[in-house]
């Protein structure tokens, strides 16, 4: 199947600095891709959709300001948690789907455990 | 609103007894679905996926699913349990060109 690669695996960082996560699809081009966070022994939320070469959408009481999101190309988005707070420690999660329908299964990449101090 | 309805949070079997996870869709129209699994600290991983094909699907790692639309279900079954299948299990469902809405999860737990 289809390759979704997340970078870094792990991260830990000071409060107040902040922090970019990357997202690959390694094999396919992924017009849209969708940034997570799951807390523990919950369900995944969704944060924002990303669509190469527009703004992302973000839902409902996300902070665009504070997590940024760029889809550069069709194989690369980021996420950067602008000035980073304990409360933001989390994990983060990606995922592109390799067509333009909904009928598409989502790839997933393998998460990003953010820690803030 | 569309939702999805995971009916247990958590379930625990013996391994090499049968697993059932429970899942429920509310919405008049009939959805993609799929069900997806979780490993602790790693991302979800396709078990199988419904797509107004078969209303039995087959999946991967002995695992099946079957669509009933009278029930709005589609329930996640295997007839023997692994140990190296304990993990958290998501029942997602997609509507058209809507975004995909994911169940709470469920924990399933073999014990030896």
């Amino acid at each position: 199947g289809a390759v979704v690669s997340q970078h870094p695996s792990w991260v830990i960082c000071k409060s107040g600095t902040s922090v970019k996560i990357e997202c690959r699809s390694l094999d396919f081009q992924a017009t849209t891709m969708f940034w997570y966070r799951q807390f523990p022994k919950q369900s995944l939320m969704l944060m924002a959709t990303s669509n190469e070469g527009s703004k992302a959408t973000y839902e409902q009481g996300v902070e665009k300001d504070k997590f940024l999101i760029n889809h550069a190309s069709l194989t690369l988005s980021t996420l950067t948690v602008t000035s980073a707070h304990p409360e933001d420690s989390s994990f983060y999660i990606c995922s592109a789907r390799a067509n333009s329908a909904n009928t598409g299964e989502l790839f997933f990449g393998e998460g990003s455990r953010l820690t803030v101090l | 609103a569309q939702s999805v309805t995971q009916l247990d949070s958590h379930v625990s079997v013996s391994e090499g007894t049968p697993v059932l996870l429970r899942c429920n869709y509310s919405s008049s129209y009939s959805p993609s679905l799929f069900w997806y699994v979780q490993h602790p600290n790693k991302g979800l991983q396709l078990l199988l996926k419904y797509t107004s094909a078969a209303t039995l699907v087959k999946g991967i790692n002995g695992f099946e699913a079957e669509f009933k639309k009278s029930e709005t279900s589609f329930h996640l079954t295997k007839p023997s349990a692994h140990m190296s299948d304990a993990a958290e299990y998501f029942c997602v469902a997609g509507w058209g060109a809507q975004k995909l809405v994911f169940g709470q999860g469920t924990r399933l737990t073999i014990n030896p």
